[in-house]
């Protein structure tokens, strides 16, 4: 069964800019949700979504955004990027919901210079 | 947001050596999960605890939830090198959103 599969894997944007990443989940999960992880704040939650709506909400900014597609597969999207947003994008899937057993891609790096 | 503290944030033994870490909260879980995530990977689940006062084993990993549901420990017997990165406890809150604790670095000396 292949795992979570996120892309792209490693990027770099310039402040102002904007960025999508794109999570596949297991096959058969429903729920993705997305994470941010960074050396001073840890892993902190941004969003998930099930049956391609938003279910849950973390406490980031309005620019950080994302959706699910019919197929599972979620994209989220950084606008106005701030150097603070570097750091490891992780999508995790579930079969149902959030708060259970999740299992996490590789996650994407983004470094914003 | 609640917080789970996690201790130690990292520790360094020698191979061969048994190893325990724990997670305390303020509020109640009503699961404990403990991650392992390598250098460059995403988090691995390890154990899943459902049910106060259980306690579950994966090969040399042990786990427990708190009988008090407000804390959970993480004990790994016999360490080997492959046993090298970070751990993470991790809880649902409010059903809504995982909370993780900060991790614990474990570096192992052949």
């Amino acid at each position: 069964k292949a795992g979570v599969t996120q892309t792209p894997r490693y990027l770099i944007k310039t402040r102002g800019q904007q960025v999508t990443l794109s999570c596949s989940p297991i096959s058969g999960h429903r729920s993705v949700s997305w994470y941010q992880q960074t050396p001073g704040q840890g892993l902190q939650f941004l969003f998930e979504y099930f049956s391609e709506t938003q279910r849950n909400k973390g406490n980031f900014p309005g620019r950080f955004s994302g959706r699910q597609f019919s197929n599972s597969r979620s994209e989220m999207n950084v606008s106005t990027l701030e150097l603070g947003d570097s750091a490891l994008y992780l999508c995790a899937s579930s079969l149902e919901d959030s708060t259970g057993e999740l299992f996490f891609g590789e996650g994407s790096r983004l470094t914003v210079l | 947001g609640q917080q789970l503290n996690q201790s130690p944030q990292s520790m360094f033994i020698q191979e061969g050596e048994d190893v325990s870490m724990n997670c305390t909260s303020s509020s109640i879980f009503n699961t404990w999960l403990w991650y392992k995530q390598d250098p460059g990977e995403g988090p691995v689940l390890l154990i899943a605890l459902y049910k106060a006062g259980e306690l579950t084993s994966n090969g040399r990993l042990t786990a427990q939830f708190g009988i008090t549901r407000k804390d959970s420990f993480l004990n790994i017997s016999a360490s080997i090198p492959s046993d090298v990165g970070i751990y993470f406890c991790a809880g649902p809150y409010n059903n809504n959103d995982m909370r993780f604790g900060a991790g614990t670095r474990l570096t192992v000396k052949p």
